[in-house]
């Protein structure tokens, strides 16, 4: 299958701080990415949908000018958490749409906020 | 009422029992299934994914899907110890451009030796 490579694994940061997540798409163009939140024993909520050079659309709910999403080329998307808060914390996953309706998922981000 | 229902488990089996795992929509529209396994800390991995009625297979995995009863299913036969995770359901519209999966919240299961 198609290969997402999702960065960093782990983050830990101090309250107030931003953070970047990186993810990549090795072996296909991803037109779209998607960008979930994930909380312990709890499904993926999706909180935007980029697609290569055009603004994110945010799901309810989903502060835009907290969570930066930049998707500039067919194979690299990022997500920045902006002056992040220990509520901010969870397991940060993106996706990028392949072939039909097929989402292939990157390895995960745990952030956790100190 | 969530647009996908799940059952949340835990479920235990013991190692080469057959295991079925079930979800429910409600949504009409939607006409694309798939399955994920998800380990702990780790990004879902896509098992098995449709788009009509009926079963398909891949190697130990079946998917069932029926849209009458919007009903549909993973079995897993000869389970493994390592088949031990969290098995997410997802479905989607038949439209097309930048569609959004919906998932269930996850049926977590355990093989035991």
């Amino acid at each position: 299958g198609a290969v997402v490579s999702q960065h960093p694994s782990r983050v830990i940061c101090k309250s107030g701080t931003s953070v970047k997540i990186e993810c990549r798409s090795l072996d296909f163009q991803a037109t779209t990415m998607f960008w979930y939140r994930q909380f312990p024993k709890q499904s993926l909520m999706l909180m935007a949908t980029s697609n290569e050079g055009s603004k994110a659309t945010y799901e309810q709910g989903v502060e835009k000018d907290k969570f930066l999403i930049n998707h500039a080329s067919l194979t690299l998307s990022t997500l920045t958490v902006t002056s992040a808060h220990p509520e901010d914390s969870s397991f940060y996953i993106c996706s990028g749409r392949g072939l039909g309706e097929k989402l292939f998922f990157g390895s995960g981000t745990q952030l956790s906020v100190l | 009422q969530k647009e996908v229902e799940q059952d949340p488990g835990p479920l235990s089996v013991p190692e080469g029992a057959i295991v079925s795992l079930n979800c429910t929509y409600s949504n009409s529209a939607f006409q694309y299934f798939m399955w994920y396994r998800q380990y702990s800390r780790k990004g879902p991995e896509l098992l098995m994914y449709t788009y009509s009625s009926g079963n398909k297979e891949d190697g130990r995995f079946t998917a069932q899907v029926d849209k009458s009863s919007k009903y549909i299913s993973l079995f897993i036969r000869d389970s493994q110890p390592s088949d031990s995770a969290t098995y997410l359901c997802a479905m989607s519209p038949i439209t097309g451009g930048g569609n959004k999966l919906t998932f269930g919240t996850g049926t977590q299961l355990k093989v035991e030796l």
